[in-house]
């Protein structure tokens, strides 16, 4: 049962444009919703994340936005860079549960 | 701060031996670590949470006595692939979570395991 639902699964954007990846979840005990970033064979960075209690999150280029009565969140990369191109996973984890929970991954490319 | 390394960063073996893959924190404590496998253009899978001094969790479906985990420090958690075979071929990659009551976790960089 896949928990975390992420789309789209890929995704094409021009320099300076702005990157958004979708997250929707099912269970409404997750209280904690970070984003991570992975290079081709590399671990996952933490970039940012958010609790259900605030409604957007900022740093620097990345926004968080949370929708707590649809059970959805997005990342938005604002001014994308091509060093921005990346897979991109959202996630989530409940009170009880310390493991996160993925979603399946945007690999986000920028053009030049 | 918050810096997680995986000991080897790549290993070949051949079909039948075993590995053993390291996770430190380098700059806190982690009472809790875990061990997740991805396979190419995938998402992570959780195979098991490690507990300090206690015995690991393992996810439905993952053989323990296949991916022995254990968290001897709170430092240290080492994953043992025993017996490997080439479907056991995959990037492991383990995370911790500061014992400071933070709910982020951070990742190691990954061990590509190649079972020849």
């Amino acid at each position: 049962q896949q928990q975390v639902k992420q789309s789209p699964q890929s995704l094409i954007v021009q320099k300076g444009g702005i990157s958004i990846i979708n997250c929707a979840y099912e269970n409404t005990a997750f209280d904690y919703f970070p984003w991570y970033q992975q290079f081709p064979g590399k671990g996952p960075a933490l970039l940012i994340a958010i609790r259900p209690d605030v409604s957007e999150k900022k740093e620097g280029r990345f926004t968080i936005s949370f929708n707590k009565s649809a059970k959805q969140f997005s990342l938005h990369i604002m001014d994308s860079q091509p060093g921005d191109s990346a897979t991109y996973f959202c996630a989530a984890t409940r009170p009880g549960r310390r493991a996160l929970t993925f979603g399946s991954g945007t690999r986000l490319q920028v053009q030049p | 701060g918050a810096v997680v390394s995986q000991h080897p960063s790549r290993v070949i073996c051949k079909s039948g031996t075993s590995v053993k893959i390291e996770c430190r924190s380098l700059d806190f404590q982690a009472t809790t670590m875990f061990w997740y496998r991805q396979f190419p253009k995938k998402s992570l899978m959780l195979m098991a949470t490690s507990n300090e001094g206690s015995k690991a969790t393992y996810e439905q479906g993952v053989e323990k006595d296949k991916f022995l985990i254990n968290h001897a420090s709170l430092t240290l958690s080492t994953l043992t692939v025993t017996s490997a075979h080439p479907e056991d071929s995959s990037f492991y990659i383990c995370s911790a979570r500061p014992t400071s009551g933070q709910e982020t976790q951070y990742f190691g960089p990954g061990t590509r395991l190649l079972v020849l």
